[in-house]
């Protein structure tokens, strides 16, 4: 069964940092992008980040530039997001997901089932 | 940039209605639009993608259309699993970007 399960989500306070983490299995994890996707609770979707299948092409939402850094560990079929200077408005439910082919630019045809970020003091 | 606007934000139909939203792009991006499903505490699905390729599993009742800056989907005959939010998504560059979403909501 193709399956992506995100763990690492949590409370954290405004300035902290977290690592979001996705692991996949049921597909051959190298052949393809991967992205990470967020969704405020009752608001729509927000593409945050994208890393080829070889990790030689990142791509970033503006919103996230600069303080966040998506990276992928093939060998063992995990993604990963590092979110530092965390804001308030980066609270919200993020989804890792799978790409069409080997670029970040794609559709996304499986989802996780999502990690909560809540950014409060 | 490019900014994906969906018509309408809501919209209410009755089983067996067809159905049309609309998304348009603030600049051309070929046949790079994709279009998703999410019900309510669901995760999205990809129904369409490259405008008008019907994802595999997805009911023959779905159809995508448009290329340059304007797209539709269309439900042909509106079922009862089909009330829930739909979103487009361009995949011509990064930023990839989504449309508002358009909520399917009974009559």
């Amino acid at each position: 069964e193709v399956q992506l399960v995100e763990s690492g989500g949590g409370l954290v306070q405004p300035g902290r940092s977290l690592r979001l983490s996705c692991a996949a299995s049921g597909f051959t994890f190298d052949d393809y992008a991967m992205h990470w996707v967020r969704q405020t609770p009752g608001k729509g979707l927000e593409w945050v980040s994208g890393i080829s299948w070889s990790s030689g092409s990142l791509a970033y939402a503006d919103s996230v530039k600069g303080r966040f850094t998506i990276s992928r560990d093939n060998a063992k079929n995990s993604l990963y997001l590092q979110m530092n200077s965390l804001r308030a408005e980066d609270t919200a439910l993020y989804y890792c997901a799978k790409g069409f082919g080997l670029k970040p630019t794609d559709a996304f045809d499986i989802w996780g089932q999502g990690t909560m970020v809540t950014v409060s003091s | 940039d490019i900014q994906m606007t969906q018509s309408p934000s809501s919209l209410s139909a009755s089983v067996g209605d067809r159905v049309t939203i609309t998304c348009r792009a603030s600049q051309t991006i070929s046949s790079y639009l994709n279009w998703y499903q999410q019900k309510a505490g669901k995760v999205p699905k990809v129904l369409i993608y490259a405008a008008s390729s019907l994802q595999s599993g997805v009911p023959s009742r779905f159809s995508g259309s448009g290329s340059g800056t304007d797209f539709t989907l269309t439900i042909s005959s509106l079922q009862p699993e089909d009330f829930a939010t739909y979103y487009c998504q361009q995949s011509y560059s990064t930023p990839l970007t989504f449309g508002g979403g358009t909520k399917v909501e009974i009559k």
